[in-house]
């Protein structure tokens, strides 16, 4: 049973506007969470995380949102650039000496010029 | 030096080969981890190493027996793989910490192994 969800394979969107890539979980000691860019032929690549103390992390054009009471967390990229094309995985961890992520399947960003 | 090396890079290996896959960290971490993808599936755990200690083996077979001699360094050695081994093998780091009572545990990854099990 997955317990970080994104369902969205994909998303094609326009250059210059907003991204929004979503992700559920279903595991409520995760209080942890990441999002991390890949693309073909390299490892993942850390995007932006936040704590569940938080509802909202902004960094430059990237913003995840975070609603608890939902499982839920998205990631907003805005604007988008043909750049962000890539693969997006959520990952969520949970507190305790176990410091091990769960990732989501990931999503394929397109951003057309 | 880029933050998490691996090598090679590519792998093609028969059922019974034995070959080892490389990686390192040069970003001073603590744990070090190995993880598998396979085609449409999540990133899958396979092993933890804090302080040079397993920490985590995620009920991995045997045929995969990983080796970190410092803190610095991680090795996974294979031998007898089946086709389904088949995937790409990443590679991570991280520095456990506590910070303000958060924990940070932002993992960095390294390029992959890709390998192929005829």
């Amino acid at each position: 049973d997955q317990q970080v969800k994104q369902n969205s394979p994909s998303l094609s969107v326009q250059e210059g506007r907003i991204s929004i890539l979503n992700c559920d979980y279903t595991n409520s000691m995760f209080d942890y969470f990441l999002w991390y860019k890949k693309y073909p032929a390299e490892g993942p690549t850390f995007l932006i995380s936040i704590s569940s103390i938080k509802d909202k992390n902004e960094d430059g054009r990237f913003t995840v949102f975070l609603n608890k009471s939902a499982k839920h967390l998205s990631l907003h990229i805005v604007p988008s650039q043909p750049g962000d094309s890539a693969v997006y995985f959520c990952a969520a961890s949970a507190g305790g000496s176990n410091y091990k992520l769960t990732f989501g399947k990931g999503t394929l960003l397109t951003v057309n010029p | 030096e880029t933050g998490v090396t691996q090598t090679p890079r590519h792998l093609v290996m028969g059922m019974t080969n034995k070959k080892s896959l490389k990686c390192e960290q040069h970003l001073g971490h603590n744990a070090m981890y190995w993880y598998k993808q396979s085609a449409k599936k999540p990133l899958e755990l396979m092993f933890v190493y804090n302080f040079k200690e397993q920490t985590e083996n995620n009920s991995v077979p045997s045929r995969f027996s990983p080796e970190c001699p410092n803190s610095s360094h991680l090795f996974l050695h294979l031998h007898t793989l089946q086709p389904e081994d088949s995937a790409l093998y990443l590679c991570a780091s991280s520095q456990i910490t506590l910070a303000g009572g958060n924990r940070q545990e932002t993992q960095y990854f390294g390029p992959g192994t890709r390998l192929l099990v005829l």
